[in-house]
C-alpha cells in the first residue's frame, strides 16, 4: 500500500518568513495530493490540493510543488503569521473520482513567533 | 449551515463497554470516512463508505464496526474488542470529483477509557 512520509515534525519560524514541509509517497500510482491544516481540538481543513497532471500550484501565500519522477511534494508558506500556527498534514490518494483513501503524513507542527 | 456534525464531542467509557460516535452529514456527499488521530501519527482509516448499505475495511478496522443506513448518517461503534481505544476520532465526507478526493471532515470526538 501507500506510505507518506513528512518532515518535519515541528518547525519553528519568525513571522514573516517562510515555511517549508516536506512529503515523499511510495506508490507511483498515486495522483492526488491534498495539504490539510488542523488546529487544536479541530478537524482538519483542506488548505491546498495538486493533482498530478500539474507541477506547480499557487493560492496567495501557499504553493504546494510536485515532482512525479522523485515522488515528492513540498507545501511552502510565505510571509508566515501567528495564525498559521497549526498542524500540516499532507496526504496522498489514488483513484480519483471514487472514495478512494488518503494516506496520511504524520504531521508538523508549526509554530510562527513574534 | 452546511457541514459535518460529530457527537458527542468528549465521551468517556468503561473498559468492556461498546459505544457509538455519531457523524452526520447535509453536504449531500456520496462518501463518507472514519479516521482514528493518535498523538504524533496521522490520521488512520477506520473504514469508509462509498454509498448507502455498502462499507468497506480500512487499515484498522479490527475492534470497530460501522452502518450506512441513510446517505447523511455513518455511526461508528467501537466495540469492546478494540485494545486501545483512547484517541481522537474525525468523521469526514467527500463528493466524486474527477481527479480529485477532497474529503471534509468534522470536528472530532475524543475518546477516553477509563
Amino acid at each position: 500500500g501507500e506510505n507518506v512520509e513528512q518532515h518535519p515534525s515541528t518547525l519553528s519560524v519568525q513571522e514573516g518568513d517562510s515555511a517549508v514541509i516536506k512529503c515523499t509517497y511510495s506508490d507511483s500510482a498515486s495522483n492526488y495530493f491534498p495539504w490539510y491544516k488542523q488546529e487544536l481540538g479541530k478537524g482538519p481543513q483542506l488548505i491546498i490540493d495538486i493533482r498530478s497532471n500539474v507541477g506547480e500550484k499557487k493560492d496567495q501565500r501557499i504553493a504546494v510543488t510536485l515532482n512525479k519522477t522523485a515522488k515528492h511534494f513540498s507545501l511552502h508558506i510565505t510571509e508566515t503569521q501567528p495564525e498559521d500556527s497549526a498542524v500540516y498534514f499532507c496526504a496522498a490518494s489514488m483513484r480519483p473520482g471514487t472514495a478512494s483513501k488518503l494516506t496520511f503524513g504524520t504531521g508538523t507542527r508549526l509554530q510562527v513567533t513574534l | 449551515d452546511g457541514g459535518i456534525t460529530q457527537s458527542p464531542k468528549y465521551l468517556f467509557r468503561k473498559e468492556g463497554q461498546n459505544v457509538t460516535l455519531s457523524c452526520e452529514q447535509n453536504l449531500n456527499h456520496d462518501a463518507m470516512y472514519w479516521y482514528r488521530q493518535d498523538p504524533g501519527q496521522g490520521l488512520r482509516l477506520i473504514y469508509y463508505s462509498q454509498i448507502v448499505n455498502d462499507f468497506q475495511k480500512g487499515d484498522i478496522a479490527e475492534g470497530y464496526s460501522v452502518s450506512r443506513e441513510k446517505k447523511e448518517s455513518f455511526p461508528l461503534t467501537v466495540t469492546s474488542a478494540q485494545k486501545n481505544p483512547t484517541a481522537f476520532y474525525l468523521c469526514a465526507s467527500s463528493i466524486f470529483e474527477t481527479g480529485r478526493n477532497e474529503q471534509f471532515f468534522g470536528p472530532g470526538t475524543r475518546l477516553t477509557v477509563l
